[in-house]
């Protein structure tokens, strides 16, 4: 597709629930980042992939959350135990960006999965 | 602690009115995105500031990068209720040896006919 594309849109797991969250980058994109955004907040970063190498992950809460990309595409973000607090919108966004010393990074995002942990 | 301040965090105006969006950091940027985001969808990128002191200009939308490259401003002359939205600021850097796009907490602007 042109854009990012994220599924599931919308999760409602049980408290203690596994979940996987899927991002589709724009094809040819090196960077990925994944984003969690509470309800009226701005994103806060959770990680970032260069191709398949997961360069930075201090952005995650805990190790309940896992995030991977195999093939340096497809990316998934995965949730152990799910919490109260995990419900929020997760974002995926990606950038042609490769060097980071490049000032010019435009990020493209998707729509998001908006998790509901009940 | 928010690396990026957005200020004010919501604002609701009536249309025809002017307004101004500030971001500010005590930390240096590469460059400086404005994001604005509809309910239910993901940020969508206005425009990106790179040099210290650039102005840009979108229709009635002018964004400007502090000459440190540390702050920023959106201002919107003569609102329109299709202005209303969340607008969030993001600075691009290399921040503790990897590069981050880190958004400030947004403003929910409001537009009243």
């Amino acid at each position: 597709g042109a854009g990012v594309s994220q599924s599931p849109r919308y999760k409602v797991a049980k408290r203690g629930q596994d979940v996987a969250l899927r991002c589709d980058p724009i094809s040819g994109h090196v960077s990925l980042f994944w984003y969690q955004q509470a309800l009226g907040q701005g994103p806060e970063f959770l990680t970032y992939f260069q191709n398949e190498a997961q360069l930075d992950k201090s952005g995650l809460p805990s190790d309940r959350f896992f995030a991977e990309r195999p093939e340096g595409s497809v990316s998934t973000l995965k949730i152990q135990r799910t919490q109260q607090e995990d419900s929020a919108v997760y974002l995926c966004a990606s950038s042609q960006n490769r060097d980071p010393r490049r000032r010019n990074t435009e990020a493209f995002f998707g729509q998001g999965t908006r998790l509901t942990v009940v | 602690t928010q690396l990026l301040e957005q200020s004010p965090q919501f604002l609701s105006i009536q249309e025809g009115e002017n307004l101004t969006v500030y971001c500010n950091s005590s930390s240096v940027f590469s460059s400086l995105q404005w994001y604005r985001q509809e309910p239910g969808e993901g940020p969508v990128l206005l425009v990106t500031v790179v040099t210290g002191g650039e102005v840009k200009k979108l229709k009635r939308l002018t964004f400007q990068f502090g000459d440190a490259r540390k702050d920023s401003s959106l201002h919107i002359t003569a609102a329109q209720p299709g202005d209303t939205g969340l607008y969030l600021c993001a600075g691009v850097g290399v921040i503790q040896g990897a590069q981050k796009l880190v958004f400030g907490q947004g403003t929910r602007l409001t537009i009243n006919p």
